[in-house]
């Protein structure tokens, strides 16, 4: 079968650095994708990764390493509205996405 | 660029009556369009994906007669929820992939929140 790993919760401090992780098992990859979903709202596209190595967007960066079907999203200088759940989501041998419970982020003072 | 629009954003109905949603690529052309449902703190769960001018594709455990699903035109498509039930009380939200685009390029609604009392 096929399936994606995240962990359900995350707790950090305003400022600091957090890592999500994600492992995956899917039938192909063409590519996998980080969301950020507020509550209540629709995801929005963070990152994509189909190479391994890490992909930095600003605060936000990405890495992946097909070997070990493994990535991580990593966000700097958190900040509050950063609070959100995160999505990763690998897109299989037939371009259909996979998707990941998902990981909420708390963000505290 | 790249704005896939829903209608409504929120909807509350009787039991037994049916819903649509439409699903809008603003400015580009759509060939394929997902349908996806999300219920509170679970992660998105594709329903169907649809094609422009053809049957939409239904995932296993969804009943195609209870989700209709029509995409008329590359800008629109529409999904009714027939004889809406509480248990169909979801976030369902649509996503687009553009005509010619990357496989991998989806863009998402903002989604729409259905209430069935």
């Amino acid at each position: 079968g096929q399936n994606i790993d995240q962990p359900t919760e995350m707790t950090a401090t305003e400022g600091a650095i957090v890592q999500i992780n994600c492992t995956y098992q899917t039938s192909g990859f063409n590519g996998l994708f980080w969301y950020q979903q507020h509550a209540g709202e629709a995801p929005t596209f963070l990152s994509y990764n189909v190479l391994d190595g890490l992909e930095e967007k600003g605060r936000f960066s990405s890495f992946l390493s097909r070997s070990k079907g493994y990535s991580y999203l990593l966000l700097k200088e958190l900040q509050m509205k950063d609070s959100a759940s995160y999505l990763c989501a690998v897109m299989d041998s037939n371009y259909q996405l996979i998707w990941g419970a998902g990981t909420k982020l708390i963000i505290k003072p | 660029g790249a704005v896939v629009s829903q209608h409504p954003s929120r909807v509350i109905c009787k039991s037994g009556t049916s819903v649509k949603i439409e699903c809008r690529s603003l400015d580009f052309q759509a060939t394929t369009m997902f349908w996806y449902r999300q219920f509170p703190k679970q992660s998105l769960m594709l329903m169907a994906t649809s094609n422009e001018g053809s049957k939409a594709t239904y995932e296993q455990g969804v009943e195609k007669d209870k989700f209709l699903i029509n995409h008329a035109s590359l800008t629109l498509s529409t999904l009714t929820v027939t004889s809406a039930h509480p248990e169909d009380s979801s976030f369902y939200i649509c996503s687009a992939r553009a005509s010619g685009g990357a496989m991998e390029t989806q863009y998402f609604g903002p989604g729409t929140r259905l209430l069935v009392l």
